[in-house]
């Protein structure tokens, strides 16, 4: 079946410093990766994707993520984390021969202190 | 366009009640989904409907609970009768063609508390 795990529940960066959350996968096939956010007392957003080609892909709020097919991962990262980056992200992968329907990993808690 | 809106925002009711959660997706999406959140689970996904029709509901929990989509532009998720483990944030979201192409735009949330 396919899965994603994020091995951190919860990640502490200094504001100002790179962040990275981290995200491996387990598919059987092409891997349909996607990363969401969710800021407290809302709903997720999307924040990037990736479906094929380039190896980093650039979503929104400056954040970008890197594929990396030998090591089965795909870290969201940022180079200059901002306070306002605190939120609970979320990695996800495509369902098995489903265009349709994501499969959630359980989260990363993400503070950036100030 | 106002988004995914969910209905009510926030719901406290005692175990035993019919509890009913509202959603309008946005226009013109026409996949919509039905989430839960907990601490314990995380956020599972309960069914989704394409076109209004129910594509996938292995993930609703037990008879207990319900959802439908008369039209294009309301679904409603019913959890009768409630019970306290049945205390979440249900979310609500829609999409318009699939997610290899659109992504996922979720509602607000209503907390549910089962007393």
């Amino acid at each position: 079946a396919q899965s994603v795990a994020q091995p951190e529940d919860q990640v502490n960066v200094a504001e100002g410093n790179p962040l990275t959350v981290k995200c491996t996968y387990s598919v059987s096939g092409n891997p349909y990766l996607f990363w969401y956010v969710q800021y407290p007392n809302r709903g997720l957003q999307f924040l990037l994707k990736y479906i094929t080609g380039d190896n980093l892909v650039k979503g929104s709020y400056g954040f970008e993520a890197e594929f990396n097919k030998s090591q089965t991962s795909f870290h969201l990262k940022k180079p200059s984390a901002l306070v306002s980056d605190s939120a609970l992200y979320f990695c996800a992968v495509r369902d098995i021969g489903r265009d349709d329907k994501i499969i959630f990993g359980k989260g990363t808690r993400l503070h950036i202190l100030p | 366009d106002a988004g995914v809106i969910q209905s009510p925002r926030h719901e406290v009711t005692e175990m035993g009640q019919e509890v009913t959660l509202r959603c309008k997706p946005i226009s013109g999406h026409d996949y919509l989904f039905w989430y839960r959140q907990t601490m314990m689970r995380g956020l599972e996904l309960l069914i989704y409907f394409n076109n209004n029709v129910p594509i996938d509901d292995s993930g609703m929990p037990e008879d207990r609970f319900s959802a439908k989509m008369p039209n294009a532009s309301f679904s409603t998720l019913k959890i009768q009768p409630s019970e306290p483990r049945d205390s979440a944030v249900y979310f609500c979201a829609s999409s318009l063609v699939g997610v290899l192409y659109n992504e996922q735009f979720f509602g607000p949330g209503t907390r549910l508390t089962v007393l």
